[in-house]
Parts: structure tokens; sequence; C-alpha cells
């Protein structure tokens, strides 16, 4: 398996709900990422956990709350989201080593908040 | 902050060889290149990487200068599948990725 699954692949949520995204993986990686990405602009990095912690927040509001239950899971729970949040959420894995740093992307959930 | 510059946009004919540079002349000698491409509406996708050496494999070759402050992304018969958004990542062991804006790739019949 080299795959990294997102779920869902859309989610319409309105501003008062509490949803959740999330992300698998079974290769064995122990870091993995959440980025956002909004229309045509690259990703950008959101938190890094490492072999189950959150080791990087890159300043994001608390109505972001990632989990990562174990080695292969990640979440990112939502609640209380504007409609700027809508974007593409990417979850990606690694497995770092000193000439070799390939990420793995999913495919993405795509929010729209209304 | 992103540590490369590439060019916002690139069209080629199907089936040439499609040539992307990017400049990275902040680099330092433990970074690697690395290159990832973005088809629309799907997650990034890794083409290649290299530290020093020119590298080949299915999909592509890089080549590196010898001062390593700038590659080229080489597809060397590009198909419509291959529009897509290319970025070049410049990285060592403990960073994370950053991605600068790219190059939008529009592949023409």
């Amino acid at each position: 398996d080299t795959e990294v699954t997102q779920t869902p692949k859309h989610l319409v949520m309105g501003m008062t709900n509490k949803k959740s995204l999330k992300c698998e993986q079974h290769m064995g990686h122990r870091a993995m990422y959440w980025y956002k990405q909004k229309a045509k602009k690259p990703p950008e990095l959101m938190f890094v956990y490492s072999y189950e912690k959150l080791s990087i927040n890159e300043s994001v509001p608390s109505r972001f709350s990632p989990e990562c239950p174990n080695s292969s899971l990640l979440n990112l729970h939502l609640h209380a989201l504007q409609p700027e949040d809508s974007a593409l959420y990417l979850c990606a894995s690694s497995q770092p080593s000193r000439d070799r740093l390939l990420y793995t992307f999913g495919s993405g959930t795509r929010l729209t908040v209304v | 902050d992103a540590k490369t510059t590439q060019p916002t946009s690139m069209d080629c004919a199907e089936g040439r060889a499609a040539n992307l540079p990017c400049n990275h002349s902040t680099i330092s000698g433990n970074e690697y290149v690395y290159w990832y491409r973005q088809i629309h509406s799907q997650g990034p996708q890794y083409i290649i990487h290299g530290l020093k050496n020119n590298e080949t494999n299915e999909m592509a070759s890089l080549i590196i200068t010898e001062d390593r402050k700038s590659s080229t992304l080489i597809l060397p018969h590009a198909t419509l599948r291959d529009t897509a958004v290319y970025y070049c990542i410049v990285l060592s062991y403990g960073q994370n990725f950053v991605f600068g804006p790219g190059t939008r790739l529009s592949v023409l019949p």
C-alpha cells in the first residue's frame, strides 16, 4: 500500500457545524502533515506530527484542531469555521532519511463553508 | 519562505520536450532539489530529486548545474496529461516542505 487516503473527498459545512477530516496511511511513515490550499495558490503547511506528537503548528487558528490517534491515522477536527476557510485540505506522510525525503500526498478533501 | 524561483507559466507542444527551470541560488551543501507536480484538484505527486548529479527516471530527467544554483526538469515527450503545476523544492533532512508558487505548464495539442 503506497497511498495516503483522505475522507471525505468533498465536505460542505455550516459555520456552526463540527466536522472532521480523516487521513490514513499504511506505509509505516512516522511523520504526517496537514496542508491547506486555496484556489490557484500553492499548499500551505498547517501542522506536522512526528511519531504521533505535534511538532509544528504554523499559527493555525484554534478552530482547526489536529489529532493523531496512532501512527497510521491523522484527523483534523473543524469547528466554527468561516467561509474563508473553504479550501482543499491535503494530508501527507513521509519517512525521512538523510538522502530521501519523499512525501506522499493524499488527493485532498475539498471543504466548502457556507 | 520558499528558497526557489520558477517561471509563473510555460507552454509546450505535445510530443516535444518540456524544460522547466528553477533557480535556487542560496542552496546549501546538504540540501536536495525535489520536483513535484500537481494535476488539477489532485494531491502533489513526486517526480524526481537530486543532490549534485543529473538524475533520470521513468518520468523525467533532472539537470543540476555544477554550482548547484539552478536546475532544469525535463519531460522528454510531453503529453496532455503532463499539464500541471510543477514545484521545485529545496530542502534537507529535518526540514519540511514549503511550496513556492511553482510553474503552470500547459501542454498544447
